[in-house]
């Protein structure tokens, strides 16, 4: 079974700081997507990775794809209360389904004002 | 363009009652999804649909779940008979072609209570 690991699973900050969450798993991945979801809400995509080393920045978020596809991050500078919310990777793995998408627990993120 | 509708937005029924949630895609999506979100986890897929054929149905509880997409457009998904364990965000999502790298549009989801 492979399985998708995020940390943290919580995270307070007070608005203005920065923080980097993280996505791994012991396989590797053909694809990469990181999702927002807000309460009452479904998730919203970002950003998708799919070659090794691939780092893409979106305004204050910056993802980056490891080396290997074996790992993700994502770093926001400067959070923003907006910033607020649930948010999920989901891998594809290489070698395995090329339609079938598994989503880790999440990390739930609170910037407080 | 109109997003994933889904309802109804809320349900509460008693365990052992049957209940039914529907979807409509959006216009032109051929791969339709269900997903199951329970508190403080990530969505698990339940089914997936390509067109109004099934592709994926591995960790649909066949027991006690059901699905299908009618024409190839709208879905229900319904429980008969609903356990306490199946409460949870029920989300249904679509995408252009299915692949995994394609981006997956959610509608807002349905929470069941079963109490």
């Amino acid at each position: 079974t492979q399985l998708l690991e995020q940390s943290p699973q919580f995270l307070s900050i007070q608005e203005g700081e920065n923080l980097t969450v993280y996505c791994n798993s012991s396989s590797v991945f053909s694809s990469l997507q990181w999702y927002r979801q807000e309460p009452g809400e479904g998730p919203v995509l970002l950003v998708t990775v799919v070659t090794g080393g691939e780092v893409k920045k979106l305004k204050r978020l910056t993802f980056q794809f490891g080396d290997a596809r074996k790992d993700s991050s994502l770093h926001i500078t400067a959070a923003q209360p907006g910033d607020t919310g649930l948010y999920l990777c989901a891998g594809a793995w290489s070698g395995g389904s090329n339609y079938k998408l598994t989503f880790g627990k999440g990390t739930l993120l609170t910037v407080n004002p | 363009e109109a997003g994933v509708a889904q309802s109804p937005r809320y349900k509460i029924i008693e365990k052992r009652q049957s209940v039914a949630f529907w979807c409509n895609p959006i216009s032109g999506h051929a791969t339709l999804y269900w997903y199951q979100q329970i508190l403080g986890q990530g969505p698990k897929l339940l089914i997936q649909f390509q067109n109004n054929g099934v592709v994926d149905d591995s960790q649909l509880p066949k027991d006690r779940f059901s699905a299908e997409r009618l024409k190839g457009v709208d879905s229900t998904l319904k429980i008969q008979p609903a356990k306490l364990e199946d409460s949870a965000v029920y989300l249904c999502a679509s995408s252009l072609e299915g692949w995994a790298s394609d981006e997956q549009y959610f509608g807002p989801g349905t929470r069941l209570t079963v109490t």
